[in-house]
């Protein structure tokens, strides 16, 4: 089976720009997630979806951050405006569900710097 | 509310040497998952176990093997006779059910030959 895509795979901004990274999650994959993977920790969640519907999204810094998951497929994850410390790595990961089969398929990320 | 503990940052070790890397977790919850993932140079995130918390046996995998000890809530994880390949940052995750996963700091493995 094809695997999470994420894009672009670098992205390089100006503090105060805006920025908008894709998920295309595993077929089938009711369950999505947004990562934020900062240098030298582990991944943090930043959202999580269960078909086009948001489950959690406490750790969103919503005042910047949004994200959206039309059609419970595709979903798209914005910063405006970027700050210095949103530099990081963005994983997006899926599930077929996020109950019972604990598969969670990640993609290669986007690495975003903020200058 | 979910914690997982890598104490280790940073481990060094010679080729063919064993490395083991600690994780402890904390969890109220009677079901729950645990993981491990390797993330190499290249960045993605690589799935190597998964362990439920009704299944407390050990596996091993080729060079690595794992120790689920509920008592002392911890999974640790062990590379043999270690190569220069498996030169990465590994985390350990747990998951309740229903629930995202929740990482640790990760541990630095540097293997040298």
């Amino acid at each position: 089976e094809a695997g999470v895509a994420q894009s672009p795979r670098y992205k390089i901004i100006e503090k105060r720009q805006s920025v908008a990274f894709w998920c295309n999650p595993i077929s089938g994959h009711a369950t999505l997630y947004w990562y934020q993977q900062i240098l030298g920790q582990g991944p943090k969640l930043l959202i999580q979806f269960q078909n086009n519907g948001v489950v959690d999204d406490s750790q969103l810094p919503k005042d910047r951050f949004s994200a959206e998951r039309l059609k419970g497929v595709d979903s798209t994850l914005k910063i405006q405006p970027a700050k210095l410390e949103d530099s990081a790595v963005y994983l997006c990961a899926s599930s077929f569900e996020g109950g019972r089969n604990y598969g969670y398929t990640f993609g290669s990320g986007t690495r975003l710097t903020v200058v | 509310a979910q914690k997982v503990t890598q104490a280790q940052t940073e481990i060094s070790v010679v080729e063919k040497e064993d490395v083991t890397l600690d994780c402890v977790y904390e969890t109220r919850d009677t079901t729950y998952y645990l993981f491990w993932y390797k993330q190499p140079p290249s960045g993605e995130l690589v799935f190597l176990i998964r362990r439920n918390s009704f299944d407390e046996q050990n596996e091993i995998s080729g060079r690595y093997s794992w120790n689920f000890q509920k008592s002392t809530s911890s999974f640790n994880f062990t590379i043999t006779a270690s190569q220069v390949v498996d030169s990465a940052v590994y985390f350990c995750a747990l998951s309740e059910q229903g629930k995202e996963l929740s990482f640790g700091a990760g541990t630095t493995v540097t293997v040298r030959a």
